[in-house]
């Protein structure tokens, strides 16, 4: 079963702007991971936060983790129309199981 | 980075057909494959874990003898939809996961299933 929610499921903004996705989940997690989907393609995997750490950054992006609200938020920084695409997170509990939440949409507006 | 690659990347047949999706680890071995399948606008829902040289495990709700997995190599892993319907169109996506065990999973790029 899905036990990531995001939210929001959408998210409108413009050009230049900071854009910030929350992903909630259920049980204890190894690690945490945030994925890229453009329409109609496979995921990119972007970063991956294990449980013992809180925040992590990449370039633009900046995660953080909660591990004792079980959450997790994603930030992209001086966002471009090329950031449009879904975003999911996907815990990990074991074996590598991903367990993926809904997504949000992401579209960037120039 | 790692690159996993699937095939048909879209595939349209007639009810009552099956199809065969190939996901192949092209630099790495994959000792896990996973398959999932995504509904429009919607999420990943994990379909079942094949690692290779065993029977693949398949998540809860998901018939086995409707969607056949095969992992008989450490590059390929196959899921053949059998006796597909229209309810079956839907985005299928592997994923592999190698020996050097990061915690990433590398994706291929879908297969879009369509029966008529």
């Amino acid at each position: 079963s899905q036990q990531g929610e995001e939210d929001p499921q959408a998210l409108s903004i413009q050009e230049g702007e900071n854009a910030t996705m929350n992903c909630s989940y259920k049980t204890s997690i190894n690690n945490l991971q945030w994925y890229r989907q453009n329409s109609g393609r496979g995921l990119v995997h972007l970063i991956l936060i294990r449980s013992n750490e809180r925040e992590k950054h990449s370039g633009r992006l900046r995660v953080t983790l909660d591990t004792s609200k079980k959450s997790s938020s994603l930030l992209i920084t001086a966002s471009r129309a090329a950031d449009t695409a879904s975003y999911f997170c996907a815990t990990e509990g074991g074996a590598q199981k991903l367990v993926f939440g809904q997504g949000t949409r992401l579209t960037i507006n120039p | 980075g790692a690159v996993v690659s699937q095939h048909p990347s879209w595939v349209i047949c007639k009810s009552g057909t099956s199809v065969k999706i190939e996901c192949r680890s092209l630099d790495f071995q994959a000792t896990t494959m996973f398959w999932y399948r995504q509904f429009p606008k919607q999420s990943l829902m994990l379909m079942a874990t094949s690692n290779e040289g065993s029977k693949a495990t398949y998540e809860q709700g998901v018939e086995k003898d409707k969607f056949l997995i095969n992992h008989a190599s450490l590059t390929l892993s196959t899921l053949t939809v059998t006796s597909a319907h229209p309810e079956d169109s839907s985005f299928y996506i592997c994923s592999a996961s190698g020996t050097r065990n990061t915690g990433e999973l590398f994706f291929g790029e879908g297969s879009r299933l369509t029966v008529l």
